[in-house]
């Protein structure tokens, strides 16, 4: 079955502890991207990539980092997690623009 | 500044009728559109897109149309169906990299 798995689904966690969410896709897209969802803010891109090892900043990265060593993953590193990057974050990969998206089930990120 | 606007938070629609999303957009620069329908507790799943060469593109029940001059695009899904209840999302791209979203519509169909 294709999909974007992101892991974990939900995560707590405290203020300056470094944590990764994992994304993996199984439908070798080249393109993967990562967004926020806030309330009133609707959903903003953090950063893309367009293949293995190009990566490119969005909307809103600062405070994020992410890696593409190979194609099919693309985590999400946050060094140091501030109460601000509470939200809900989605993966979503896709062959390429005129192609369709794929989006994770998304992860509930409180960081306290 | 919110490039990407949807300006309806909520819309109620009984089944059967039309539903009408609107989407307004600041940067001329974008040519390709999109919409995504988002359920609770799952990612968006994309829906239609259209790109700035053309003004219409239809699949089924729902068709986006582009009003370039007025920097406006619609979703219209016709007709409405109770399973259409959802969070409705457009998106643009000036590169086909970077993507800006709206902040969604509720959509309710009300059987």
């Amino acid at each position: 079955e294709a999909q974007v798995t992101q892991n974990p689904r939900y995560l707590i966690t405290v203020t300056g502890k470094k944590l990764t969410v994992t994304c993996s896709q199984n439908m070798n897209h080249e393109y993967m991207s990562w967004y926020r969802q806030d309330p009133g803010l609707g959903l903003r891109q953090i950063y893309y990539s367009m293949n293995v090892e190009v990566t490119d900043k969005g909307d809103v990265p600062e405070g994020y980092k992410v890696s593409r060593k190979e194609k099919r993953n693309f985590p999400l590193i946050l060094e140091s997690p501030s109460p601000n990057q509470t939200s809900l974050y989605f993966c979503a990969s896709s062959y390429g623009l005129g192609f369709t998206t794929f989006f994770g089930q998304g992860t509930r990120l409180t960081v306290v | 500044d919110q490039q990407v606007k949807q300006n309806s938070p909520s819309l109620s629609v009984q089944e059967g009728r039309i539903s009408i999303l609107n989407c307004d957009y600041t940067n001329s620069m974008f040519d390709y559109f999109l919409w995504y329908k988002k359920y609770p507790a799952e990612g968006p799943t994309f829906l239609i897109s259209i790109s700035s060469i053309k003004d219409k593109n239809e699949d089924g029940r729902f068709t986006v149309f582009l009003n370039k001059s007025a920097k406006h695009l619609s979703l219209h899904i016709v007709p409405s169906q109770p399973g259409d209840s959802a969070v409705y999302f457009c998106a643009a791209s000036a590169t086909g990299n970077q993507f800006y979203f709206g902040t969604g519509t509720s959509l309710t169909v009300i059987p």
